[in-house]
């Protein structure tokens, strides 16, 4: 079965600095894709980033950035130049490539930004 | 279009009473979820529509639980004989492509159901 853990249930960060957000994934399956998403306090879910496990190139969107390490199963999440705004709930989440299939979700990682 | 919205934003009600939620998804996507979402949790599966057939139900769905998507377009959840434990916030997401990056799913703003 896939699963994601993400163990950090709390990170601390000042404005303008960079946080990694820690991702560790389960499956069997050769080919899957990872997302990350953020959740303000308002609960919307808003997408972020997206790795499938056959990119060869470490996606980026803007400051996000996921570091995929393949072979340890994990896949951080990088923000540079931290901004409060940035301040929320953030969720790893896992699917694998066959059409139709659910999100698998990690129970997030909260994320302060301080001035 | 605005994305996928859900409507009511928030529903309180009594134990033992039905309450039924809708999701209306952005309008080209075929593919149509349910999700809940507990407090200090990560959203979970519930269920899963392409076009009008529902092709995916979790064991978190429980009998009390049915939803529909008549003609492919929005979307109903409703849940039966409403129990303490049901409380939780109820999300919707829909997503089109066949796979990648195209599997992304947008999410709308999710139903917080209370139950007393």
């Amino acid at each position: 079965a896939q699963k994601i853990t993400q163990t950090q249930p709390g990170m601390f960060v000042q404005e303008k600095e960079a946080v990694t957000l820690d991702c560790t994934y389960d499956t069997s399956d050769q080919s899957y894709g990872l997302f990350w998403y953020k959740q303000p306090s308002s609960g919307e879910m808003i997408f972020l980033i997206y790795q499938g496990s056959y990119d060869e190139q470490n996606a980026t969107e803007g400051r996000y950035s996921l570091n995929f390490q393949k072979a340890r199963k994990s896949a951080n999440l990088v923000i540079s130049a931290s901004q409060l705004g940035d301040s929320a709930m953030y969720f790893c989440a896992m699917r694998d490539n066959q059409a139709g299939t659910a999100l698998i979700f990690g129970k997030g990682t909260t994320l302060s930004v301080s001035s | 279009d605005t994305g996928v919205s859900q409507d009511p934003r928030h529903k309180i009600t009594k134990r033992g009473q039905n309450v039924t939620f809708r999701c209306d998804p952005i309008s080209e996507h075929n593919r149509l979820y349910w999700y809940r979402q507990t407090l200090g949790q990560g959203p979970e599966f519930l269920t899963y529509f392409q076009n009008e057939a529902q092709l995916e139900k979790s064991r978190l769905l429980s009998d009390r639980f049915s939803a529909e998507r008549p003609k492919g377009s929005f979307s109903t959840l409703e849940i039966q004989r409403t129990e303490q434990g049901d409380s939780a916030m109820y999300l919707c997401a829909s997503s089109s492509g066949t796979g990648g990056r195209s599997t992304e799913a947008f999410f709308g703003q999710g139903t917080r159901l209370t139950v007393v």
